[in-house]
């Protein structure tokens, strides 16, 4: 059972780069974050889904954006790479929201560096 | 004021020791509550929740203050590792789905 895998592990982009972290889930959560956290910093949420088709703005969206086209897959964006966005991202998902009972299933992060 | 607040740290103690952490939170409608570890360079991971009672596992305590809006955890004969960051995260309901605010966590280093 592979839980939240993210790829990639690591990318270091040049200013005005764009990429996709990748993120998929086989536990058939519906519930799909993604998350930045930077230095001395509590993690962030970028944006988050409730199910598929279904994408909604967390607190620091600006320079992001998201599908979820499937339950499994929630793709991150970035456009326009800029220094602001080096971080590690992760992405999580969970069964229902934030129950007690439901926890988030984190994946092994991505380290992205913006020179 | 910040919405979770935890003492950084480090803490730094010795084998055996026994050591807390407190975690303050501002939203009294806050409804759900957990610790997560969170090793060097690795994912966050779910430690407990924390539930109204209070709640123990192994040799660790969880304990919720409704009242005071805070709540902490316990480690006993604290082991080499347990040296990690501790974070408390606490779930508010927005409408959609709850939102799950971060504190910057607490570092633990257990030494022999």
């Amino acid at each position: 059972n592979a839980g939240v895998t993210q790829t990639p592990k690591f990318r270091i982009l040049k200013i005005g780069q764009s990429m996709t972290l990748q993120c998929t889930q086989d536990m058939n959560h519906n519930y799909m974050y993604w998350y930045r956290q930077d230095p001395g910093m509590g993690l962030k949420l970028i944006y988050y889904s409730v199910g598929a088709g279904i994408t909604d703005k967390g607190e620091v969206p600006n320079g992001y954006n998201v599908s979820r086209s499937t339950t499994e897959d929630f793709p991150l964006r970035l456009e326009l790479a800029a220094p602001s966005q080096t971080s590690v991202y992760f992405c999580a998902s969970s069964y229902a929201t934030h129950r007690v009972d439901s926890p988030l299933h984190f994946g092994n992060g991505t380290r992205l560096t913006v020179t | 004021r910040k919405e979770v607040e935890q003492d950084p740290g480090p803490f730094n103690v010795p084998e055996g020791a026994t050591v807390a952490f407190n975690c303050t939170y501002s939203n009294s409608a806050s409804q759900s509550f957990f610790w997560y570890r969170q090793d060097c360079r690795k994912e966050p991971k779910l430690l407990m929740s924390v539930y109204s009672s209070g709640n123990e596992d192994g040799r660790f305590t969880a304990q919720l203050n409704r009242a005071s809006q805070y709540i902490s955890l316990l480690i006993r004969d604290s082991k080499l590792s347990d040296s990690a960051t501790y974070l408390c995260v606490v779930s508010s309901n927005t409408g959609t789905a709850s939102k799950l605010t971060f504190g910057t966590g607490t570092r633990l280093q257990v030494t022999l």
